[in-house]
């Protein structure tokens, strides 16, 4: 069974910092992968997705996250932070292959919790 | 773009009662929805599959006749809890998918009293 783990549960980082949230995935091929935010009470927002091609991928926000196939991996980054990225975040994944996107449903990681000290 | 709406965002019910919530596609069809439940600062765990038209797919461990799932309409699927209780409160998110991207409703806060 796939399985996605984020080892961090919290961390914090000073505003202005670089910033890398951990996730590995189980899995006996490459799946679809994901990062998405959550807020306080809030749904979630997806930040970016990797599919195929280039490694690194850009998200919203300034986010950008590399696949490491070797490591299965797929690593959140963001050079300087804002205050305004406090949140959860969660990695997830999807199985491949997709026979009709959407109707897949998605694994998620337990989550990091990303504090910001001004 | 595409949104998924979820309707209400705060439900306050009393126990034995029973509540439900809609999640909306608002300008996408979808063929299938997922409700997540998720407890506090814990991740989501996916509860069941809602696909229109036919009977929803329930993970294992989680209860049809307490929660029941309807998706009647290609851009409306609900969500019941019948006979809530305590044990039910918990924040409840609904997704769909569009094109390649999985979108994520606002979540309902469940809270039985």
């Amino acid at each position: 069974a796939q399985s996605v783990t984020q080892p961090d549960i919290h961390i914090t980082v000073s505003e202005g910092a670089s910033l890398e949230l951990r996730c590995n995935y189980s899995y006996g091929a490459t799946p679809y992968l994901f990062w998405y935010v959550q807020s306080p009470g809030q749904g979630l927002q997806l930040l970016l997705k990797y599919f195929s091609g280039d490694t690194l991928v850009q998200g919203i926000k300034g986010f950008e996250a590399e696949f490491k196939r070797s490591q299965s991996s797929f690593n959140l980054r963001k050079p300087s932070v804002h205050w305004s990225d406090a949140a959860e975040y969660f990695c997830a994944v999807a199985p491949i292959p997709l026979s009709n996107f959407g109707n897949e449903k998605l694994t998620f990681g337990t989550g990091t919790r990303l504090t910001i000290i001004p | 773009g595409a949104v998924v709406s979820q309707h209400p965002s705060w439900v306050i019910c009393k126990s034995g009662t029973s509540v439900k919530i809609e999640c909306r596609s608002l300008d996408f069809q979808a063929t299938t929805m997922f409700w997540y439940r998720q407890f506090p600062k814990q991740s989501l765990m996916l509860m069941a599959t809602s696909n229109e038209g036919s009977k929803a797919t329930y993970e294992q461990g989680v209860e049809k006749d307490k929660f029941l799932i309807n998706h009647a309409s290609l851009t409306l699927s609900t969500l019941t809890v019948t006979s809530a209780h305590p044990e039910d409160s918990s924040f409840y998110i609904c997704s769909a998918g569009s094109g390649n991207t999985i979108y994520f409703g606002e979540g309902s806060w469940l809270t039985v009293v």
